[in-house]
């Protein structure tokens, strides 16, 4: 059973930093590409990264550019999110996702509970 | 960039039949998979359609997922409405960027 277990959410000041971490088990981690998708209180779903199972691809959304970066232990079947330059608008619960279908897009195939970030002074 | 566009929000009663739409902003939403995404109240989003029209295992065939062209929409059909369909439904593709694109979402009603 696929299990993605998300932690590492909490209140940060703004421009500070947050590292999420999603340890997955119940599959092959490392033989599957995952992602991060956030969604603000009360607004939509958001995807935010992607990264490839070897690690060597990975895209993130224009809003987070150059502030986030995602990445990936295979050896430790994490996936990380290390956020930098915080602002409000990030406030979010951030869900890591397991990509299913062997199309090269494919979708977001298991959910984790996701984990709460709230950026506030 | 490429958008998907929903309706806010849709109610239909018990046991009718209710259709939700997604329109792409350019191009062809034919070109890419789309996929449908429920979302019931404090809960993670599941899986109901992927890859137009493909069920995960699970998911009754009262759910189903259709492309038309010429509107350039995807739509989630689902029949014999029940109370516990009740949730947020949001429609997912890509866009040439290498970047995965969702649907605002729609508000399911079921009264």
């Amino acid at each position: 059973q696929v299990q993605l277990v998300e932690s590492g959410g909490g209140v940060v000041q703004p421009g500070k930093s947050l590292k999420l971490s999603c340890a997955a088990s119940g599959f092959t981690f490392s033989s599957y590409d995952m992602h991060w998708v956030r969604q603000a209180p009360g607004k939509g779903l958001e995807w935010v990264a992607f990264m490839s199972r070897d690690g060597t691809n990975k895209y993130h959304a224009d809003s987070v550019k150059g502030r986030f970066t995602i990445s990936r232990d295979n050896s430790k079947n994490t996936l990380y999110l290390q956020m930098n330059s915080l602002r409000p608008e990030d406030t979010a619960v951030y869900y890591c996702a397991k990509k299913g279908s062997g199309s090269y897009f494919g979708y977001f195939q298991n959910w984790g509970q996701g984990s709460l970030v709230t950026v506030s002074s | 960039n490429f958008m998907l566009t929903q309706p806010h929000s849709v109610s239909e009663s018990p046991g009718k039949t209710i259709t939700i739409s997604c329109t792409g902003s350019s191009g062809s939403i034919a070109s890419n998979y789309v996929q449908w995404y429920q979302q019931r109240p404090g809960s993670a989003p599941t899986t109901v359609i992927f890859e137009d029209k493909l069920r995960p295992s699970g998911v009754p065939d009262r759910f189903s997922g259709s492309i038309d062209s010429p509107s350039n929409s995807a739509s989630l059909t689902i029949s014999g409405l029940k109370t516990e369909d009740e949730a947020d439904y949001y429609c997912q593709s890509y866009d040439s960027s290498n970047h995965w694109v969702f649907g605002g979402g729609t508000k399911l009603t079921v009264l």
